[in-house]
């Protein structure tokens, strides 16, 4: 089954210890991505990648890191977290980066930092 | 970031009956309008992706049409069923860059 698989899909964590969320797709995508939902805001993008080696700032980046070693995994790393990182997480694939290829979701994770 | 504007942010109908949302996005720097469908609990997953003026979708009851040089899209859901309850996202893609710009979404809850 074509997926995109995140873990974990809840996290509570302390302030200023290190995490990473892992995702993986299994459809040989080169775009992958990850996004954060706020209330009250859209899904506003963190990190993407247009191919292995190949990653690049999206709107919100600042507290979080990423690699793309493999073309199917693509983590999210906060070196240190703070409580304005508790927020819904999605990561999402897409064949391309070009515009007309549909993004696939991985089922998000909820983490909250206290 | 650039603006994307849903309209209404909330919709409670019941069923059976149509209805609309819109998509307002930029009209210049147009590449490509998403519609999303995000069910709580669930991940969104794509409904439409539209890339030409005058462009019409259609998948079961629901369709949506694109007008890029006013800079906007309806989704339409016609005869509305407690399965259709689901947040509705639009994203717009510009032709620079390689992200999609989501909108806040539109809820709509169906009732019996």
């Amino acid at each position: 089954e074509a997926q995109v698989t995140q873990n974990p899909r809840y996290l509570i964590t302390v302030t200023g210890k290190k995490l990473t969320v892992t995702c993986s797709q299994n459809m040989n995508h080169e775009y992958m991505s990850w996004y954060r939902q706020d209330p009250g805001l859209g899904l506003r993008q963190i990190y993407y990648s247009m191919n292995v080696e190949v990653t690049d700032k999206g709107d919100v980046p600042e507290g979080y890191k990423v690699s793309r070693k493999e073309k199917r995994n693509f983590p999210l790393i906060l070196e240190s977290p703070s409580p304005n990182q508790t927020s819904l997480y999605f990561c999402a694939s897409s064949l391309s980066g070009q515009g007309f290829a549909e993004a696939f979701f991985g089922q998000g994770t909820r983490l909250t930092v206290v | 970031i650039l603006n994307v504007e849903q309209s209404p942010q909330s919709l409670h109908v019941q069923e059976g009956d149509s209805t609309n949302f819109t998509c307002s996005f930029p009209s210049s720097n147009f590449y490509a309008l998403h519609w999303y469908r995000w069910e709580t609990a669930k991940s969104p997953e794509a409904l439409f992706v539209m890339t030409l003026n005058g462009d019409e979708k259609k998948k079961g009851r629901i369709s949506a049409t694109l007008n890029t040089k006013e800079g906007y899209s309806y989704l339409y859901i016609k005869g509305s069923q407690p399965e259709d309850s689901a947040t509705y996202l639009c994203a717009f893609r510009p032709n620079s860059g390689y992200a999609l710009n989501f909108g806040k979404g539109t809820s709509l809850l169906v009732t019996p």
